[in-house]
């Protein structure tokens, strides 16, 4: 089945770095999705993505669908320590079933 | 605009009581429901989905059930609670586009 890997699982960055963090996998995805979550709380739709090549942002957020489509980007630029979390790119399944598949996250810390 | 709703926020269950958590989303008709465990530090395990009203698909077979008796209302169930039930279970819902949101959780412990 299709599946997603995120990289790197965890990251520690000083506060005002710029932080890049990618997903990718072995099947073709037609719409990516971008969330954070806090600890405690659901997780939060950052950026969607529905075109190859497409790059989108989202504040200091800005997300890319690769042009193969078996991947994408989330950047963080000038980190602040409110950006700590948990972030998971996301896709539906293009097997028609309504389901999504989720990645298993990036750990964001970021050093005042 | 679309809100989704859970209750109970937070819940402590002995081993062998039974359960019902409750979402329900406002804002919208016709919406795909999701039901996911998310286990502390880890990603999140898809346990059930509903396209429509009385229509639920089971991923993981497990001590749970799922039941949608109104279109944008999705119920979790267990007739008696493990101790592996324990965990943050989120649900979520999507529409017509493919974005999915998510609702706020229930923290799940199982004594």
């Amino acid at each position: 089945g299709q599946q997603l890997n995120q990289s790197p699982q965890s990251m520690f960055i000083q506060e005002g770095e710029d932080v890049s963090m990618n997903c990718t996998s072995s099947s073709i995805f037609n719409t990516w999705l971008w969330y954070k979550q806090d600890p405690g709380e659901g997780p939060v739709l950052l950026i969607a993505l529905y075109k190859a090549g497409e790059l989108t942002s989202n504040g200091r957020l800005t997300a890319q669908f690769g042009i193969t489509r078996k991947d994408s980007f989330l950047n963080i630029s000038a980190s602040i320590p409110s950006d700590v979390g948990i972030y998971f790119c996301a896709g539906p399944t293009t097997s028609g079933t309504y389901k999504y598949i989720f990645g298993t996250g990036t750990r964001l810390k970021v050093l005042a | 605009s679309q809100t989704i709703h859970q209750w109970p926020a937070t819940l402590v269950q002995p081993v062998g009581s039974p359960l019902s958590l409750e979402c329900t989303v406002e804002g919208t008709s016709n919406p795909n429901l999701y039901w996911y465990r998310q286990a502390a530090g880890r990603g999140l395990q898809l346990l059930f989905y509903s396209v429509g009203i009385g229509q639920i698909s089971s991923e993981v077979p497990q001590n749970l059930s799922a039941s949608r008796p109104q279109d944008r209302q999705f119920i979790l169930s267990s007739k008696k609670l493990l101790l592996s039930d324990s965990g943050f279970y989120l649900c979520a819902w999507s529409g017509s586009g493919y974005e999915q949101y998510f609702g706020p959780g229930t923290r799940l412990t199982v004594t």
